[in-house]
Order: structure tokens, then C-alpha cells, then sequence
């Protein structure tokens, strides 16, 4: 079983659906949890970092984390066409000492 | 502006040949990271470095040289040992006193391909 799994997609949508991302992991010593965003072409930033488990929102965007079930989404809400991107799931050990990414979900919204 | 810069774009590498790929950071940040991200493949780490001429290995480094000279600079080059080298290469950083913990902020990428 790989430590991460994350669906590829690609996941279709019209503007102004809510979108659910989603990423399961085997490793019950990940605490840290993030998502990522990557245009095409480019380098990857940041958009949402959780620790241990519950949600956190930032605008538009709301990830959630379930350690019991080992299960993290992101959620995006009204949808908009610059949301279509790859998005990365990445989590870390208690000791910070290992990285470990998702092969990344791309999503595409169209107008 | 503060940021990452990674060059050149676009490298093209001939059968045999060493290649650099150069990756520079004004952001103070001690911790610098090389990825390699194949076609539907999640991030893989090649090199990290958490303080000047000091690095560690990652989980796919053969191949692989890095240097750490300056705080600022963490170039990598792509031996003629690596067999496999067509793919897009990142840059990161981050402040270093939490570990992986941290985040990581990355540079544009650099594309390798192999004529």
C-alpha cells in the first residue's frame, strides 16, 4: 500500500460547483498536512496548512483532516476558472523528517 | 522582490553530458530542497541541504551531485550516471529549525530533456 494515495482525475466542473479533493494515507504517524497548488508549468505554493485533525477555512478554501479515518479533503466553493490547476496533498511525520506528496488531482473549470 | 529563481527554463542534455541546473533564493532561508516531478507522479526528493556545506540525500539521489557553498545557492547537476533524466526539476526552500515541517516555498521549475 502506497503512503499516499490521491486520485489523478482529471475532475471536470462547471463554474461555481464546490469541488472536493480528496487524499488517504496508510502512515498514522503523519501530523502535518498541506495542499498545494501548481499551475501548469510552474512551481508549486502553498494554499493551506493543517496540524492533526479538524478543519480550517481561508476564503474560498476549506481543508478538513480526519486522523481517525486517515483522510484529508480540500474543498474549494464557487469555483472559478482560475482555480484549474494540479492540486498536491503533502504530509509530514511528528519528527519532521520525511515529506511525502501525492501524485496530485487536476482539476479543470470551465465558464 | 523576494522569491526563487531557478535557470535556465529549459535544458537540453546529449548522451553522456553533465548537466547544472541553478537554483538561487533571497529569502534568508537556510533549508534549501531539489524535486523531481515525472508526468503524474507526485514530488520526489533528490538532495536537501539544512545549513551551508552541509546536504543529505533524498530518496532518489543516484545520479544526482549538489553543492552548498553559499546560503543562498544550492545548484544541482545531473550526472551522465542518471539514465533517466527527462523531467521537471524543482527548486525549494525553507527556514530550517522545524524540518520537514516547515514550508516550502519552490522555484519555477526547470525543465531537462534529453536530445
Amino acid at each position: 500500500q502506497k503512503e499516499v494515495e490521491q486520485d489523478p482525475g482529471p475532475l471536470s466542473v462547471p463554474e461555481g460547483a464546490i469541488v472536493s479533493l480528496n487524499c488517504t494515507y496508510s502512515n498514522s504517524a503523519f501530523q502535518y498536512f498541506m495542499w498545494y497548488r501548481q499551475y501548469s508549468r510552474k512551481g508549486p505554493e502553498l494554499l493551506m496548512y493543517t496540524y492533526s485533525s479538524g478543519n480550517k477555512e481561508d476564503g474560498r478554501f476549506t481543508a478538513q483532516v480526519d486522523k481517525s479515518s486517515k483522510y484529508i479533503s480540500l474543498f474549494i466553493r464557487d469555483s472559478q476558472p482560475s482555480d484549474s490547476a494540479t492540486y498536491l496533498c503533502a504530509m509530514v511525520n511528528q519528527a519532521g523528517t520525511a515529506l511525502i506528496f501525492g501524485k496530485g488531482t487536476t482539476l479543470s473549470v470551465s465558464s | 522582490d523576494g522569491g526563487i529563481t531557478q535557470s535556465p527554463k529549459y535544458l537540453f542534455r546529449k548522451e553522456g553530458q553533465n548537466v547544472t541546473l541553478s537554483c538561487e533564493q533571497n529569502l534568508n532561508h537556510d533549508a534549501m530542497y531539489w524535486y523531481r516531478q515525472d508526468p503524474g507522479q507526485g514530488l520526489r526528493l533528490i538532495y536537501y541541504s539544512q545549513i551551508v556545506n552541509d546536504f543529505q540525500k533524498g530518496d532518489i539521489a543516484e545520479g544526482y551531485s549538489v553543492s552548498r557553498e553559499k546560503k543562498e545557492s544550492f545548484p544541482l547537476t545531473v550526472t551522465s550516471a542518471q539514465k533517466n533524466p527527462t523531467a521537471f526539476y524543482l527548486c525549494a526552500s525553507s527556514i530550517s529549525t522545524g524540518g520537514m515541517k516547515e514550508t516550502q516555498y519552490f522555484g519555477p521549475g526547470t525543465r531537462l530533456l534529453v536530445l
